[in-house]
């Protein structure tokens, strides 16, 4: 139980187009969603915190109108890049939270931008 | 302000036992995450602690001490697929879960 899915895995585009990644929770329902970007050798940095039903809350320095999200059902989270740069280039990784005690989260598989 | 301190890297030898740690500083405690994370790939879950103890699951144990904010994750009888990169995560009052930088662990033959 409790997997999560992201789509595409990889996507190559060119500089000024917008990329949509998709983010599911296969066997479960997920209130709250989170959108994390990886660069090479470092850590986690999350970037917005995704809420069904409500507008994403987004962490400092993390502009809004360039990483839309939404989240439309218990089930999907969809992040588009938009106006994508070469230095918007990064591993970007979602994960579902269990809405139960331990609150973990589990994460999708991890999609790999690189904008040309 | 809110802060988790692991080293940043650690080198082993195949067959042993090596110790990471982790002490953190945050608003509020809800809780103590050990997630793995091999290079390129999503982090998984390890193990979870929210009271004070050693909590076993195979070869993998992880230590909570809530009063020193500490933390440890043991791993026994390492293999080459260990090599990973091992994060520490406090859920804070809100919830909210705060990430250490991560732990790059080397298994060597």
């Amino acid at each position: 139980g409790a997997v999560v899915s992201q789509h595409p895995s990889w996507v190559i585009c060119k500089s000024g187009t917008s990329v949509k990644i998709e983010c599911r929770s296969l066997d479960f329902q997920a209130t709250t969603m989170f959108w994390y970007r990886q660069f090479p050798k470092q850590s986690l940095m999350l970037m917005a915190t995704s809420n069904e039903g409500s507008k994403a809350t987004y962490e400092q320095g993390v502009e809004k109108d360039k990483f839309l999200i939404n989240h439309a059902s218990l089930t999907l989270s969809t992040l588009t890049v938009t106006s994508a740069h070469p230095e918007d280039s990064s591993f970007y990784i979602c994960s579902a939270r269990l809405e139960r005690e331990t609150y973990e989260q589990y994460f999708g598989p991890g999609t790999r931008l690189t904008v040309t | 302000g809110q802060n988790i301190d692991q080293p940043t890297e650690m080198t082993a030898t195949e067959g042993a036992i090596v110790q990471i740690n982790c002490t953190y500083q945050t608003s509020g405690f809800n809780g103590l995450f050990w997630y793995q994370q091999h290079a390129g790939e999503a982090p998984t879950f390890l193990s979870y602690n929210v009271l004070d103890g050693l909590e076993e699951k195979g070869r993998f144990s992880s230590f909570l001490s809530r009063s020193k904010g500490y933390s440890y994750l043991l791993l026994k009888e390492l293999q080459m697929k260990d090599s990973a990169s091992y994060l520490c995560a406090v859920l804070d009052s809100n919830y909210q879960l705060i990430w250490g930088a991560g732990t790059k662990l080397i298994i060597k033959p």
